[in-house]
């Protein structure tokens, strides 16, 4: 079964280092997706992606973060100078369906710890 | 409160018993998905109800939804250890792109 596939599976990092996040989505899904997880709290949407720009963006994701899909295949997500608030875990999901109409799919995350 | 809360926040629950989570939002939704997550483990989509249904059923699940009260329930019947789990309401509003996830109900089913 096709599945979306998420590399680190854990990243430790130093404050302020950049840190790029690789997604590789289900290969025929059109619309991706970067929700992140603080330990113990709720799933929140970070950025949403369809015909190589972002269409939709959170307050969280501010002009340290950046999406792209540098090769028709990789999702990837980057933070550019990391803070102790980013350690999370980092969802990439793909959709084949547009918005409002399907369900997504998630990889199984990146863990992200700031130190 | 916020868009997807649900309840209880934890339940626990003997095995072959039914479990039973709410789901509740503020906005016009045009569906809510049901997710569940393993410790640890990324989501898995679990069933999608449309704003125009009102149940839906999916092998041992079985999902409602009332937009008048904007309020889904997840119903598990003959829960098994395998569903100890956090199950989370996801809403998708308008015209944008995002799920709004919920607060999640932990699920443990005991043998």
């Amino acid at each position: 079964e096709p599945e979306v596939t998420q590399t680190p599976s854990h990243q430790v990092t130093q404050m302020g280092q950049e840190v790029i996040l690789r997604c590789v989505p289900i290969s025929n899904h059109l619309y991706f997706y970067w929700y992140r997880q603080i330990l113990g709290q709720k799933v929140e949407f970070l950025v949403s992606f369809y015909n190589n720009e972002i269409s939709e963006k959170s307050e969280i994701f501010d002009d340290q973060f950046s999406v792209e899909r540098p090769d028709g295949s990789n999702f990837t997500l980057k933070i550019r100078s990391t803070k102790l608030e980013d350690s999370a875990m980092y969802f990439c999901a793909s959709s084949g369906e547009g918005p409002g109409t399907g369900e997504l799919f998630f990889g199984e995350g990146s863990r992200l710890t700031v130190l | 409160s916020q868009q997807g809360e649900e309840d209880p926040q934890a339940l626990s629950i003997q095995e072959g018993e039914n479990a039973t989570m709410n789901c509740s939002y503020k906005t016009s939704i045009n569906n809510l998905q049901w997710y569940r997550q393993n410790s640890g483990r990324g989501l898995v989509h679990l069933i999608l109800i449309r704003s125009n249904e009102r149940e839906k059923h999916s092998g041992r699940l079985r999902v409602t939804l009332d937009t008048s009260k904007k309020s889904s329930s997840l119903l598990i019947t003959a829960s098994r250890a395998a569903d100890t789990a956090s199950y989370f309401c996801a809403t998708s509003t308008g015209g944008g792109n995002k799920l709004t996830f919920g607060t999640g109900t932990q699920l443990k089913v005991e043998l």
